[in-house]
């Protein structure tokens, strides 16, 4: 069975410009969930994807925003790069809210 | 919102030594996970542990849901081992983790 994968692996932006980061859950996994791991600190909840639906994000500005394809998908977008927006990126996927698998995650560096 | 408190924060051994982690939680949850987080950034899980006991090779887990709290054991370190452990628990439908203990293992 194929894990949660994620793409690129590493992203190298310029301030101001858009990212876009991609994952692939678990074949029959239809939730998507997205964390941000800034350099030295704790995993941070980012959104959650359930169904094609938005249904929870965390304390992020709008200029974080994603969506979920039919085929459960997911793509996460960051508008307006700023410097402290580096960070591992990492998309999990999971059925019926229970255990949690992780992809391996996209670095995305802002300069 | 629930706490969730990881300690120690740090830990350096000497390899072949053994460690127990802890993870202590403020809210009564279904489910906690055990992380590990390689060098390269990959999160590693290492056991769903609900409650009770539960072993693989050289780590084992156990929870205990009634007081809160949740341990895991590494026995017979190895340089392998080294990394940032994480325990996590699902509430209000996200993953909420601990800070993480950072685990060094020296040969």
């Amino acid at each position: 069975e194929a894990g949660v994968t994620q793409s690129p692996t590493h992203l190298i932006k310029t301030r101001g410009q858009q990212a876009t980061l991609r994952c692939s859950p678990i074949s029959g996994h239809t939730s998507v969930y997205w964390y941000q791991q800034a350099l030295g600190l704790g995993l941070q909840f980012l959104l959650w994807y359930d169904e094609g639906e938005e249904r929870n994000r965390g304390n992020f500005p709008p200029r974080f925003s994603g969506r979920q394809f039919p085929n459960y998908s997911s793509e996460l977008n960051v508008n307006a790069l700023e410097l402290e927006d580096s960070a591992l990126y990492l998309c999990a996927s999971s059925l019926n809210y229970d255990g949690y698998t992780f992809g391996s995650g996209t670095r995305l560096t802002v300069v | 919102g629930i706490q969730v408190e990881q300690s120690p924060p740090d830990l350096i051994l000497q390899e072949g030594a053994n460690s127990t982690l802890r993870c202590n939680f403020s809210d009564s949850v279904n489910n906690l996970q055990w992380f590990h987080q390689n060098p390269w950034g990959q999160l590693i899980n290492l056991f769903y542990i609900p409650s009770g006991t539960k072993q693989n090779g050289r780590l084992s887990a156990t929870t205990v849901a009634t007081e809160r709290y949740s341990l895991l054991y590494i026995s017979s370190s190895q340089t392998t081992d080294s990394g940032v452990y994480f325990c996590a628990v699902p509430y209000g439908n996200k993953l909420v983790f601990g800070a993480g203990t950072i685990l060094r293992v020296k040969s």
